[in-house]
């Protein structure tokens, strides 16, 4: 059974401070991992897509990485901001053209 | 960047009646489009993928006959759930792919969802 874990399902952040949350997966038949960025009541917005195993990714403030071997992801906010409050999903496709989704890392940045 | 919209974004209906949701791709022409279902605190899980011009194939435990699928144009995706049921009741969402960046599911754009309640 193909499953994702995304860890921890809450976080609590104080403004300003940085944080991490992880992405676990199947580390055989591997495709691609994605990351998603869902606030309330909008579209999930793409975030990365990883393929290679090694590979980091930057977008401003936010950047992940991938270990296609072990199966894990990190993503990574540095100095958060109230505006990245969301859920943050992690979904993994793999060669047979399955997606899998994590229940997602709710993120609070805090005043 | 590319957008797709949902229409509706939430609706309540008896049971025993059928409920139709729209996916559209607004600035781009989408092949493929994908429909998701989240149940409370679960991930989103593929229920099916539309292609243009032919049937869906639906994921394992997904009742094609229920949840009806119709591509009909290269901007539209409708998804017909057919006498509903309260166990029904959930989120769906769906994805468009922009066939500009191939196949698999690379940049995946995704509508904002509709909440179906049936009482």
């Amino acid at each position: 059974i193909l499953n994702v874990e995304q860890s921890p399902q809450s976080l609590h952040v104080q403004e300003g401070d940085s944080t991490n949350f992880t992405c676990s997966f199947p580390s055989s038949n591997f495709y691609a991992l994605h990351w998603y960025r869902w606030e309330t009541a909008k579209s999930p917005e793409a975030l990365f897509v990883m393929t290679l195993n090694g590979d980091e990714k930057k977008k401003g403030r936010i950047s992940a990485t991938l270990n296609t071997k072990e199966g894990y992801s990190y993503l990574y906010i540095k100095g958060s901001q109230p505006e990245d409050s969301a859920t943050y999903l992690c979904a993994f496709s793999n060669r047979d053209d399955k997606i899998i989704f994590g229940k997602g890392t709710r993120l609070h940045i805090l005043p | 960047g590319a957008v797709v919209s949902q229409h509706p974004s939430w609706v309540i209906c008896k049971s025993g009646t059928s409920v139709k949701i729209e996916c559209r791709s607004l600035d781009f022409q989408a092949t493929t489009m994908f429909w998701y279902r989240q149940f409370p605190k679960q991930s989103l899980m593929l229920m099916a993928t539309s292609n243009e011009g032919s049937k869906a194939t639906y994921e394992q435990g997904v009742e094609k006959d229920k949840f009806l699928i119709n591509h009909a144009s290269l901007t539209l995706s409708t998804l017909t759930v057919t006498s509903a049921h309260p166990e029904d009741s959930s989120f769906y969402i769906c994805s468009a792919r922009d066939p500009q960046f191939g196949q698999g599911h690379y940049e995946q754009y995704f509508g904002p969802g509709t909440r179906l309640t049936v009482t």
